[in-house]
C-alpha cells in the first residue's frame, strides 16, 4: 500500500464551481501535511499547510482528520489559473516529504 | 522566497553515458537536500537524502553505485547518473530545506532536469 493516496483524476470543472480533493495516508506517525501544487513540466510549489483545525487561504480550505488519516483540499470558485495537478504531502520523521501521486484538475470557461 | 537552482534543465545523452546534475541553494544554506525522482503520470519519488559533508541515505531500490551523490558544500549537491540507460529517462528534481528551519514542509525545489537517455 502506498503511503500517501488521492485519486488522480482528472477532475474536470467549469469555472466558478467548488471542488474537493482527499488524500489518504498510511503512517498514524506522520507529522505534517501540506498540499503542493504542480503544473505541467514544472517544480511543486507549497500550495498550503494542513492543521488538525482546519484553515482557510482564500479560495482554498485544507482540513486534517488524523483519526481517520484523511486530508482533504477544497477549491471554491474555481478559476482558468487552478488548472494544476494537486499534490498531498506527509512529513515523517527525518525530514524527507513523501507525496502523493496528485490529483489533475482542469477547469474550463 | 528561498531558490534553488538546479542544471542542466534538459539534457539528452547516449546510453551508457554519465549525467552530471548540479543543486545549488542561491540564497541560504542546506545542511540537507532531496533528490527526487519523477516518472510521467507518477508521483515524486524519493531516492536519496545528501547530507553535507557526509555520505548520502538512499531510498530503498535506488542503486547508491548508479546514482552517485555529492554534497560537498552547504550550498552545492551534484546527482551523477552513472552509465545512464533508457530506463532511466525521467524528470529529476532537487530540493532543499534552510538549515535554520529544520521541520518546515516547506521544500525549496529546484527547477527540475529532464534526462532523456537515447
Amino acid at each position: 500500500r502506498k503511503e500517501v493516496e488521492q485519486d488522480p483524476g482528472p477532475f474536470n470543472v467549469p469555472e466558478g464551481a467548488t471542488v474537493a480533493f482527499n488524500c489518504t495516508y498510511s503512517n498514524s506517525a506522520s507529522q505534517s501535511f501540506f498540499w503542493y501544487r504542480q503544473d505541467c513540466r514544472k517544480e511543486p510549489k507549497l500550495l498550503m499547510s494542513v492543521y488538525s483545525s482546519g484553515n482557510e487561504d482564500g479560495r482554498f480550505t485544507a482540513q486534517l482528520n488524523r483519526a481517520s488519516q484523511y486530508i482533504s483540499l477544497l477549491i471554491r470558485d474555481s478559476k482558468l489559473s487552478d488548472s494544476a495537478t494537486y499534490l498531498c504531502v506527509v512529513l515523517n520523521s527525518g525530514y524527507a516529504l513523501n507525496f502523493g501521486k496528485g490529483t489533475s484538475l482542469l477547469v474550463t470557461p | 522566497g528561498a531558490v534553488v537552482s538546479q542544471h542542466p534543465s534538459w539534457v539528452i545523452c547516449k546510453s551508457g553515458t554519465s549525467v552530471k546534475i548540479e543543486c545549488r541553494s542561491l540564497d541560504f544554506q542546506a545542511t540537507t537536500m532531496f533528490w527526487y525522482r519523477q516518472f510521467p503520470k507518477q508521483s515524486l519519488m524519493l531516492m536519496a537524502t545528501s547530507n553535507e559533508g557526509s555520505k548520502a541515505t538512499y531510498e530503498q531500490g535506488v542503486e547508491k553505485d548508479k546514482f552517485l551523490i555529492n554534497h560537498a558544500s552547504l550550498t552545492l549537491s551534484t546527482l551523477t547518473v552513472t552509465s545512464a540507460h533508457p530506463e532511466d529517462s525521467s524528470f529529476y528534481i532537487c530540493s532543499a530545506r534552510p538549515w535554520d528551519m529544520p521541520n518546515t514542509g516547506e521544500l525549496f525545489f529546484g527547477e527540475g532536469s529532464r534526462l532523456t537517455v537515447l
